[in-house]
């Protein structure tokens, strides 16, 4: 089954424990994005890579690093996490061949820092 | 640069009503646009895309929307609300082809469907 993983799906940590949210695609996509969904903010885009080893930043870099070592996957790095990245996380990834716009999302991580 | 508005933030409407959901955007180039709904604690679901085909376009559930360029609008509408069509909706803009990497959401449509 054509999917996208992210794990853990739940996660409770304190101010400025470093921690690692994974994301798998089993799509052989070329390109992966992660996403933070706030009320009444919608989704705004973190960082995104259109290819393995090639990263580029989106609307909300700051506090965060991910890196592309491996074309399906693309883990979200908090080096020190403060209560403001509290939020939930959205991994995509989608084709780049013709008619590859279409983004497929993972299941969402929720994260709580206090 | 892009950027989306969707003009409501909550839409409410009655079971077999049509359905609205208006959003407008801008951007630097032609643009491919996108509507997503989320359920209540579920993922994000493609309803629809726009990438300067047909402008009017067809999705999921009955839904569709209308690319209308000197309006700078990607309404989407469905004639005959359906309970299963509460949700949040998200319209979608990303600027040139689809090897730009760059997505733009708007803040949500959160709609309610009553008996």
């Amino acid at each position: 089954e054509a999917q996208v993983t992210q794990n853990p799906r739940y996660l409770i940590t304190v101010t400025g424990k470093k921690l690692t949210v994974t994301c798998s695609q089993n799509m052989n996509h070329e390109y992966m994005s992660w996403y933070r969904q706030d009320p009444g903010l919608g989704l705004r885009q973190i960082y995104y890579s259109m290819n393995v080893e090639v990263t580029d930043k989106g609307d909300v870099p700051e506090g965060y690093k991910v890196s592309r070592k491996e074309k399906r996957n693309f883990p979200l790095i908090l080096e020190s996490p403060s209560p403001n990245q509290t939020s939930l996380y959205f991994c995509a990834s989608k084709g780049l061949a013709g008619g590859g716009e279409t983004q497929y999302f993972g299941p969402g991580t929720r994260l709580l820092v206090l | 640069a892009q950027s989306v508005t969707q003009l409501d933030s909550h839409v409410s409407v009655s079971e077999g009503t049509p359905v609205l959901l208006r959003c407008n955007y801008s951007s630097s180039y032609s643009p491919s646009l996108f509507w997503y709904v989320q359920h209540p604690n579920k993922g994000l679901q493609l309803l629809l895309k726009y990438t300067s085909a047909a402008t009017l376009v067809k999705g999921i559930n009955g839904f569709e929307a209308e690319f209308k360029k000197s309006e700078t609008s990607f309404h989407l509408t469905k004639p005959s609300a359906h309970m299963s069509d509460a949700a949040e909706y998200f319209c979608v803009v990303s600027e040139g082809t689809d090897s730009w990497g760059k997505f733009q959401f708007g803040a949500g449509t959160q709609v309610v469907v009553t008996p």
